[in-house]
């Protein structure tokens, strides 16, 4: 069974922190590979793709390790406004599915 | 405004009683999909679609059937609803593989007594 796993948290961390949590993939063929946030009771939003070369959007830095297998998402300056779960999904070059982890969930303290 | 809709947003059935959750995507998206949340489970996707007529099972599809007739909608059909089938559901869509960027629809929350 292919599998994406994630630390499930809750991370505390205080408004101004940097957090970083990881995503680990076993299947070594794993193309694709995103991040999204998720609100309590909402739906999924796509926060950043993922790519092989590293990616930022403002605050926030993705970055992929296929050696090891994860993906990282780093949130620098955190907000009140960053809590949230963040959710990693995982899909392979040609597979129809994309498989997404259970989610970490972030609290950002004031 | 592009968007996945999902409805109804809420509903409370009993048992045994067949019920239609309708997703429609304006984004001419050839790939929808239905997932399920629940506590602790993650999201699991049911069924998935790649373009009209062609419909493959997900990784939970007991219990579960859909259509797609046209590119727009993916209804997912509960024939015999059951209280293990409480959950959170979404519709998504994507506009060729999974692979690609998946849009959610809002959601519906789905109580089966």
């Amino acid at each position: 069974r292919k599998e994406v796993e994630q630390d499930p948290g809750p991370f505390n961390v205080p408004e101004g922190a940097t957090v970083a949590f990881n995503c680990t993939y076993s299947n070594s063929a794993s193309q694709s590979f995103f991040w999204y946030r998720q609100d309590c009771r909402k739906e999924p939003k796509l926060l950043m793709s993922v790519y092989s070369s590293g990616n930022e959007d403002g605050r926030f830095t993705a970055q992929l390790n296929r050696a090891s297998q994860y993906i990282s998402l780093l949130i620098r300056d955190s907000k009140l406004s960053d809590s949230a779960t963040y959710l990693c999904a995982v899909a392979e070059a040609g597979d129809d599915k994309i498989i997404f982890g259970k989610g970490t969930r972030l609290h950002i303290l004031p | 405004e592009a968007q996945v809709t999902q409805n109804p947003r809420y509903l409370i059935t009993v048992t045994g009683k067949k019920l239609t959750v309708t997703c429609s995507q304006n984004m001419n998206h050839e790939y929808m999909s239905w997932y399920r949340q629940d506590p602790g489970l993650g999201l699991r996707q049911i069924y998935y679609s790649m373009n009209v007529e062609v419909t493959d099972k997900g990784d939970v599809p007991e219990g579960y059937k859909v259509s797609r007739k046209e590119k727009r909608n993916f209804p997912l059909i509960l024939e015999s609803p059951s209280p293990n089938q409480t959950s959170l559901y979404f519709c998504a869509s994507s506009p060729t593989l999974a692979k690609n960027i998946q849009y959610f629809g809002a959601g519906t929350r789905l109580s089966v007594l």
